[in-house]
Formats: structure tokens, C-alpha cells, sequence
């Protein structure tokens, strides 16, 4: 079935560092992207979205990015502070479905 | 504004028996969806109401139901509690619209 996931489970960055966290989705029909950040014993929090009519988005230091060609999303987080540390996972839909299928999750810490 | 509210946080079962967790979307959201997250299995839909009807319904046994007020709550049950059903479920607010979503912090279910 449809499945979104992530390449890499764990990235150590030092502080102050640029993060970039991949993901691989393989459902062509998505259309929706969102990025979502999870602290121990939180929901998860959303960063930044992206629809299938863009290929980049910007926010306050991260940056998404959405390559359909190769159904590729990235996070990219500019100036990584401690306070990045936590689970991102990315998460997808199509705005009929009005369902997230989540990819598995990448852990990032930052290193002071 | 007020954000996604779940009750309990935290709750212990017995196997056999029935549990019912509720969420209060932000105010004006008409959507709740519902989410499973194990560490097995991710995070993982359940089913997802908006005014009062449910519209989409993932890959889960009957055991698992659901429904929504008409002030937007809404509440979801687990019969018949197995030793697997032991997750933090997340609920999710949103317009409607198939963006937006936002989590609250989830019910941690404990079935011993």
C-alpha cells in the first residue's frame, strides 16, 4: 500500500549547523505535505507544509522542499539550535482522502 | 486561541474492557481525526468526523469507533481492550478541508 518514508532514523548535528531530514513517499496521488515536530510525551507540532503546486516553501529557519518527480520532501533547518532536538516526521494526503500517512520519523539532535 | 484538548492524559486498563477518549478541537474546526501511535507501528489513522459524520475510516477492527457532537467534540472507544491496543492516541483538529491539521497531546493507554 501507499506508505511514506524516512532514510534515516537518527541525525547528530552540532549546534549551529544546517539540518536536513529526507523523506521518501510513494503515493503519486498526494498531494499535501506536512512536516510535523514530536518532544518526548508531546503531540506532534507543526513546522511547514507544502502543496503539489509548489516545490519549496519557506518558514521562520526551516525550509521544505518537494521533488514529485522522485516523490522526495525535505526539511531543511537552518542554524540548528538544542531546542531543534526531537522526532520529524513528514506526513502526506490527498486533500480527498482527509488522512495523514506518516513516515516513519527521524530523530535530529543537536549536539551543544 | 485554546488549542486541541484530550482527556485523560494518561489511563490504565484491564484487558476486556472498554475505554472512551475524548478531544475538543479548536474553536471553529469541524474536523477530528483520530490517530494511533505505537512505537511498532508509527502513527497511524483511525478515523476522521466532521460535522458529526464520519467521512473516512482507516485499517482498524471494529473494536475501534468513534463519533463527534454537535459542537465539534468528539470521542473515541476501544471495546473489548487487548494487551496491542496499548498506544498514545492523537486526535487532530482541522477546518475540514484536508489541511491544516493540528494535534493535541494525546491519551496515553496503558492495557495491562
Amino acid at each position: 500500500g501507499e506508505s511514506v518514508g524516512l532514510h534515516l532514523p537518527t541525525l547528530s548535528v552540532q549546534e549551529g549547523d544546517n539540518s536536513i531530514i529526507n523523506c521518501a513517499y510513494s503515493n503519486s496521488a498526494s498531494d499535501y505535505f506536512i512536516w510535523y515536530k514530536q518532544e518526548s510525551g508531546k503531540g506532534p507540532q507543526f513546522i511547514i507544509d507544502i502543496r503539489s503546486n509548489m516545490d519549496k516553501r519557506q518558514g521562520q529557519r526551516v525550509t521544505v522542499l518537494l521533488n514529485k518527480t522522485v516523490k522526495h520532501l525535505s526539511l531543511q533547518i537552518a542554524a540548528t539550535q538544542p531546542g531543534d532536538s526531537a522526532v520529524y516526521f513528514c506526513a502526506e494526503s490527498d486533500t480527498g482522502r482527509r488522512a495523514l500517512t506518516f513516515g516513519s520519523g527521524t530523530r535530529l539532535q543537536v549536539q551543544p | 486561541k485554546a488549542g486541541v484538548t484530550q482527556t485523560p492524559r494518561y489511563l490504565i486498563k484491564t484487558r476486556g474492557q472498554q475505554v472512551t477518549l475524548s478531544c475538543s478541537p479548536i474553536s471553529g474546526h469541524r474536523s477530528v481525526s483520530w490517530y494511533q501511535q505505537t512505537p511498532g507501528q508509527g502513527l497511524q489513522f483511525l478515523f476522521e468526523y466532521f460535522s458529526e459524520t464520519q467521512r473516512n475510516k482507516g485499517n482498524f477492527p471494529g473494536r475501534f469507533s468513534g463519533r463527534q457532537f454537535s459542537n465539534s467534540r468528539s470521542e473515541m472507544n476501544v471495546s473489548t481492550l487487548e494487551l496491542g491496543d496499548s498506544a498514545l492516541y492523537l486526535c487532530a483538529s482541522s477546518p475540514g478541508e484536508g489541511s491544516g491539521y493540528t494535534f493535541g497531546s494525546g491519551t496515553r493507554l496503558t492495557v495491562v
